[in-house]
């Protein structure tokens, strides 16, 4: 599976958008590009995922460039629950490999 | 929403000892999975189960570990002489036609 590389941590205010970048520039045409989260010490949470569209649900947007090199996850109204560490995982199977995330405080 | 149940959410027990971790994946998904999270550290893959046998393992998931679908419902980890090491969450996934993983709460085991 592809390695991605993530900031260690960010910081947004409340209500304002969060942009989580995400650089996974090996990724092979076969991968998907995962975004999971966990708060606090709780199990990961699905968020989104991507082949090559961008796509919307209702907690999150995925923007994937069109070189498929990166991506972006957007949370558009932060809220502080949103605070919890944020990972962005590229598979072409079911064995999801986490890295270590970026973290994101939301803050009033 | 469907929700992955994971019994008990914290388990203290001696070096040695043999753990039974349980898992109640949610009731049409057809893929499980194992994953640990020492203290600090990154949530790491430990096995994944389908169709009653072990699709693909790690190296974490050595001869001390092992999985078992006893019945419809449950899905089970066994750790048989548990180490200090084997401190960690532990948390349970499983995966549907929705093709995403969907993960449970986690069992905090300790090991003293």
């Amino acid at each position: 599976d592809a390695k991605t590389t993530q900031p260690t941590s960010m910081d947004c205010a409340e209500g304002r958008a969060a942009n989580l970048p995400c650089n996974h520039s090996t990724i092979s045409g076969n991968e998907y590009v995962y975004w999971y989260r966990q708060i606090h010490s709780q199990g990961p949470q699905y968020i989104i995922h991507g082949l090559k569209n961008n796509e919307t649900n209702e907690m999150a947007s995925l923007i994937i460039t069109e070189d498929r090199k990166s991506s972006t996850l957007i949370l558009p109204h932060a809220t502080l629950r949103d605070t919890a560490v944020y990972y962005c995982i590229v598979t072409h199977t079911d064995k999801l490999i986490f890295g270590t995330g970026t973290r994101l405080q939301v803050f009033p | 929403e469907p929700e992955v149940t994971q019994t008990p959410s914290h388990q203290v027990t001696q070096m040695g000892q043999e753990v039974i971790l349980r898992c109640v994946p949610i009731s049409n998904h057809l893929y499980f999975y194992w994953y640990r999270q020492i203290l600090g550290q990154k949530v790491e893959f430990l096995v994944s189960f389908y169709n009653n046998e072990i699709s693909e393992k790690s190296e974490i998931f050595d001869d001390q570990f092992s999985v078992e679908r006893p019945d419809g419902s449950n899905f089970t980890l066994k750790i048989r002489s548990t180490k200090l090491e084997d401190s960690a969450m532990y948390f349970c996934a499983s995966w549907g036609q929705e093709l995403w993983q969907y993960f449970g709460p986690g069992t905090r085991l300790t090991v003293t």
